[in-house]
């Protein structure tokens, strides 16, 4: 299995809503990072929160860690078209300069 | 901006040929990565670099060779290229270790037939 996975294969939620993707990872960690990729562009940072962080802000984005229990999450408000996109978590290992990718969250904002 | 762009965009091969896909960044970052993008596996890194003259494994190297002649150029080689190759490839560049942003390009969709 892998070291980080997103819970949710595919969401769906209508303009204006409000959506939460789930991470959870398998290593010890310096940092989580959530990326966003649009179709047909590659992946673009949107947050990272180090370990020592329980939450980071970046405008309608919010971020959560919770290395008790390995998890993360990102919660995107006010959602728009826009917005659609796959959602990848990507987990800093401590000890280890390397990412490691989730599968990715299919995110479809429908107006 | 941070830039990284990749070469070509798109490459349709044949099975046995060799392949060379290219990638340059104007970042001046010391670390730059190769990945694989295939639906259900997320990405996963094929070789990386930290720097001029240093080439390292990832975690899926088999079948794959890389090159960092300069500190803005890093390729990604397929000696004989196979049709299981048939993915879309994503060259990175990033200042440090995970707790850093890692800079993408556009990516490269390679079909072998």
């Amino acid at each position: 299995s892998q070291l980080a996975e997103e819970n949710s294969w595919a969401l769906s939620v209508h303009e204006g809503e409000s959506v939460t993707v789930n991470c959870s990872y398998k290593t010890s960690i310096t940092a989580l990072q959530w990326y966003r990729q649009k179709s047909g562009k590659g992946p673009a940072q949107l947050i990272l929160i180090r370990s020592n962080e329980r939450e980071k802000r970046n405008g309608r984005l919010r971020a959560t860690l919770d290395t008790s229990s390995q998890s993360s999450s990102l919660s995107i408000t006010a959602t728009r078209c826009e917005d659609t996109a796959v959602y990848f978590c990507a987990a800093a290992s401590s000890g280890s300069w390397q990412l490691i990718f989730g599968s990715g969250t299919q995110l479809t904002v429908m107006p | 901006e941070a830039a990284v762009t990749q070469s070509p965009r798109n490459k349709v091969a044949v099975t046995g040929g060799k392949v060379t896909l290219s990638c340059n960044q104007t970042n001046n970052h010391n670390n730059m990565y190769w990945y694989r993008q295939d639906t259900g596996h997320g990405l996963r890194l094929i070789h990386y670099s930290y720097g001029a003259g240093s080439t390292e494994k990832g975690d899926i190297p088999d079948g794959y060779k890389a090159s960092r002649p300069s500190q803005e150029n890093f390729s990604l080689i397929l000696e004989l290229a196979t049709p299981s190759q048939t993915s879309v490839y994503f060259c990175a560049s990033g200042t440090g270790g995970g707790g850093t942003e890692v800079f993408f390009g556009k990516g490269t969709r390679l079909t072998v037939v």
